[in-house]
C-alpha cells in the first residue's frame, strides 16, 4: 500500500523558515518524481515544486522561487521543502505527491500525503 | 499559461442522480493530459480520471471523462454519499511551472 506521511508544519512569524518531510513507503521511492502542491484556506490547489527521481532536476512556481528549495534522500524514502522568507500568503495546507514519471513532465499525481499545516502571521 | 475554468463553481443534487462537470481551458491541452481529482472535506485530493478519460485504479466506473482539445467533462452516474466534495481538473502537458489546476466545482447535498 502507498503511503506518503508528512511532518513539519506550524505556525511562524513572516520571514521565518520551515522544513517539510514526507516518508514514502509501499512503492519505489527512487523511481518517481515527487511534488508539493498546496491550498490556501477555502481556496483551490496551487503546484508549488517538483524535484525528479534523481534529484538533478528541480521545478518551483514563480511565487516560491528563491525562497523554497525541494529535495529528496532516496536512501530514507523521503522528500523535504525548506520554506524561508515566509510571507502571509504563504500560509496553506502543504501536500506532498507522487509524480508518474521519473522526470516530473506531463505528470498527474497518483497518491498524496495527509497534508500539513503552515501558517504565517505576527 | 493554460487557465482552467471549472463550471458550475457549486451544484445541489440528490444521491443517485448523474452530473456533469465541466472544466475549460485557454488553449488546446497538449496531448489531452488532463486529470480529474475528488477531494472531501479535511482530507488530500484523490486521483480519479487521468487523459482525460482513463480511470486511475480503484476508481469506480461510475466516474467517466471526456473530451479533448480545450473542453472537458467529468462525469458522475449515480452519485454516492462520498461524491459529495470538491472536484478538481488538472492540465499537466508540459513541464512542471506551466501545470495548472482548476478552481474546483463543489458537489453538495
Amino acid at each position: 500500500e502507498v503511503q506518503l506521511l508528512q511532518s513539519g508544519g506550524g505556525l511562524l512569524q513572516p520571514g521565518g523558515s520551515l522544513r517539510l518531510s514526507c516518508v514514502a513507503s509501499g512503492f519505489i521511492f527512487s523511481d518517481w518524481a515527487m511534488s508539493w502542491v498546496r491550498q490556501s484556506p477555502g481556496k483551490g490547489l496551487e503546484w508549488v515544486a517538483t524535484i525528479s527521481n534523481t534529484g538533478d532536476s528541480t521545478y518551483f512556481a514563480d511565487s516560491v522561487k528563491g525562497r523554497f528549495t525541494i529535495s529528496r534522500d532516496n536512501s530514507k524514502n523521503t522528500l523535504y521543502m525548506e520554506l524561508s522568507n515566509l510571507r502571509a500568503e504563504d500560509t496553506a495546507m502543504y501536500f506532498c505527491a507522487k509524480d508518474i514519471t521519473p522526470t516530473g513532465w506531463r505528470t498527474q499525481f497518483d497518491y498524496w500525503g495527509q497534508g500539513t499545516q503552515v501558517t504565517v502571521a505576527s | 499559461e493554460v487557465v482552467l475554468t471549472q463550471s458550475p463553481a457549486t451544484l445541489s443534487l440528490s444521491p443517485g442522480e448523474r452530473v456533469t462537470l465541466s472544466c475549460r481551458a485557454s488553449q488546446n491541452v497538449y496531448s489531452n493530459y488532463l486529470a480529474w481529482y475528488r477531494q472531501k472535506p479535511g482530507q488530500a485530493p484523490r486521483l480519479l480520471i487521468f487523459g482525460a478519460s482513463y480511470r486511475a485504479p480503484d476508481t469506480p466506473d461510475r466516474f467517466s471523462g471526456s473530451g479533448s482539445g480545450t473542453h472537458f467533462t467529468l462525469t458522475i452516474n449515480r452519485l454516492e454519499p462520498e461524491d459529495f466534495a470538491v472536484y478538481y481538473c488538472h492540465q499537466y502537458g508540459g513541464p512542471p511551472p506551466e501545470a495548472t489546476f482548476g478552481q474546483g466545482t463543489r458537489v453538495e447535498i
